[in-house]
């Protein structure tokens, strides 16, 4: 099993619409998650850190359950600039680790 | 503040050579990770840093080293190069182990 999985997608959907992502973890001892966004051959970039509450910035939320080992985001009114991969990225601190899924792509069309 | 840089931008060498790749780390930032992205693929990590010293490794073979200069400053060594090493390079840094990660632009190593 995968460290981290995420859905594979790719998600295609239109501007405006809400769109969720998934994102499993196998060690319970991970203590520390986050979103990243990728554009096409850069550099990932911080979108959010995730926190037991969850957490909202404008129009993203992420979201932690520990109990079933997954971490969520949902993009509400999207927008063509929300293009891109998104990574979820599991950190365990006592190896100092940060674990990246494979990304899932989203394109957001007119 | 600067980010974090990274040395060259491209880099093209033959199979069997080696590269080195550099990195710089946000100001304040001691602990420095390098991972490997080859093309369409997710990030793979490759290797960290924190104070000086490497704490940890991902699955790469030996000819994949580096070190971490006092200035917290890293430099990622291939050797013996081959094809599959083609990908983009990224360091990252951060300031404690449970805090978010700041990359670089990255590095494109070519191998012919």
């Amino acid at each position: 099993r995968k460290e981290v999985e995420q859905d594979p997608g790719p998600f295609n959907v239109p501007e405006g619409a809400t769109v969720a992502f998934n994102c499993t973890y196998s060690n319970s001892a991970s203590q520390s998650f986050f979103w990243y966004r990728q554009d096409c051959r850069k550099e990932p970039k911080l979108l959010m850190s995730v926190y037991s509450s969850g957490n909202e910035d404008g129009r993203f939320t992420a979201q932690l359950n520990r109990a079933s080992q997954y971490i969520s985001l949902l993009i509400r009114d999207s927008k063509l600039s929300d293009s891109a991969t998104y990574l979820c990225v599991v950190n365990l601190a006592s190896y100092g680790k940060l674990t990246f899924g494979q990304g899932t792509i989203l394109t957001v069309h007119p | 503040e600067a980010g974090v840089t990274q040395s060259p931008t491209h880099l093209i060498k033959t199979r069997g050579q080696q590269a080195t790749l550099r990195c710089s780390p946000i100001s304040g930032h001691t602990s420095v990770y390098w991972y490997q992205q080859a093309l369409g693929l997710g990030l793979q990590f490759l290797l960290w840093y924190d104070e000086g010293e490497e704490r940890n490794r991902g699955n790469f073979p030996p000819r994949f080293s580096g070190r971490q200069f006092p200035n917290y400053s890293s430099e990622l060594n291939v050797n013996a190069l081959e094809l599959e090493d083609s990908a983009l390079y990224l360091c990252a840094s951060r300031y404690q182990v449970d805090t978010e990660a700041f990359f670089g632009q990255g590095t494109r190593l070519t191998v012919v």
